[in-house]
């Protein structure tokens, strides 16, 4: 059974930064790309960065591009978002997700961890 | 404003057919990318129905079925039944943005 688990999440102050972590289980994790989504309580879904199977390529969202970070071990079948400068408005619920056999589309979802930024 | 338009609700009666749009640009649906659809029920994490287009995942019903025609795109649900009660997202690729984009979502609601 496929399992996507995150954690990480929690109340952090504006400017600050936070990991979160992704421990995948049930599948061949090193020979899939791999994203992260984030949702904010009560609205739509926005995604934030995708990685490709040995994590030589990233890809990001301008809204995160150059405070977030995507990384993954494939030794330890791990996915991390490292958040940095964060902001208000990267409050959400973060999602980690494994790309499917559709091109972007997403087959796996965890749990999600919510991440709020406030003072 | 999302990348992709969906109506923000729709409704149907137990046993009727509904559908649910999703309209993109030239940029996205229009560039040729494929369209994936996905239910949320409330308080769980989305749930992939429909990928490329008009491919449904192992354990997806058969009542459930996707189109996509220049830059719009469409879920059809037939039998509606009170759990089909959720949100629906539809998403694509973008590559204005090079990335990943989402619809508003829509809310199903069974009558």
């Amino acid at each position: 059974e496929v399992q996507l688990v995150e954690s990480g999440g929690g109340l952090v102050q504006p400017g600050g930064s936070l990991r979160l972590s992704c421990a995948a289980s049930g599948f061949s994790f090193s020979t899939y790309w791999m994203h992260w989504v984030r949702q904010t309580p009560g609205k739509g879904l926005v995604w934030v960065s995708r990685i490709n199977s040995d994590g030589s390529s990233t890809y990001y969202a301008d809204s995160v591009k150059g405070r977030f970070t995507i990384s993954r071990d494939n030794a330890k079948n791990t996915l991390y978002l490292r958040m940095n400068s964060l902001r208000a408005e990267d409050t959400a619920i973060y999602y980690c997700v494994r790309e499917g056999s559709g091109w972007y589309s997403f087959d796996y979802w965890g749990q999600g961890t919510l991440v709020t930024v406030s003072s | 404003q999302s990348v992709l338009t969906q109506p923000p609700s729709v409704s149907g009666a137990p046993g009727q057919r509904i559908t649910i749009s999703c309209t993109g640009s030239s940029s996205n649906l229009g560039a040729g990318y494929d369209v994936h659809w996905y239910q949320q029920l409330p308080g769980t994490a989305p749930k992939l129905l429909i990928y490329a287009n008009n491919n449904r995942p192992s354990g997806v019903p058969d009542r459930l079925s996707g189109s996509k025609s220049g830059t719009s795109a469409s879920l059809a649900i037939t039998g509606l039944q009170a759990e089909d009660e959720a949100d629906y997202y539809c998403q694509s690729y973008d590559t204005s943005l090079s990335g990943s984009v989402f619809g508003g979502g829509t809310k199903l609601t069974v009558l």
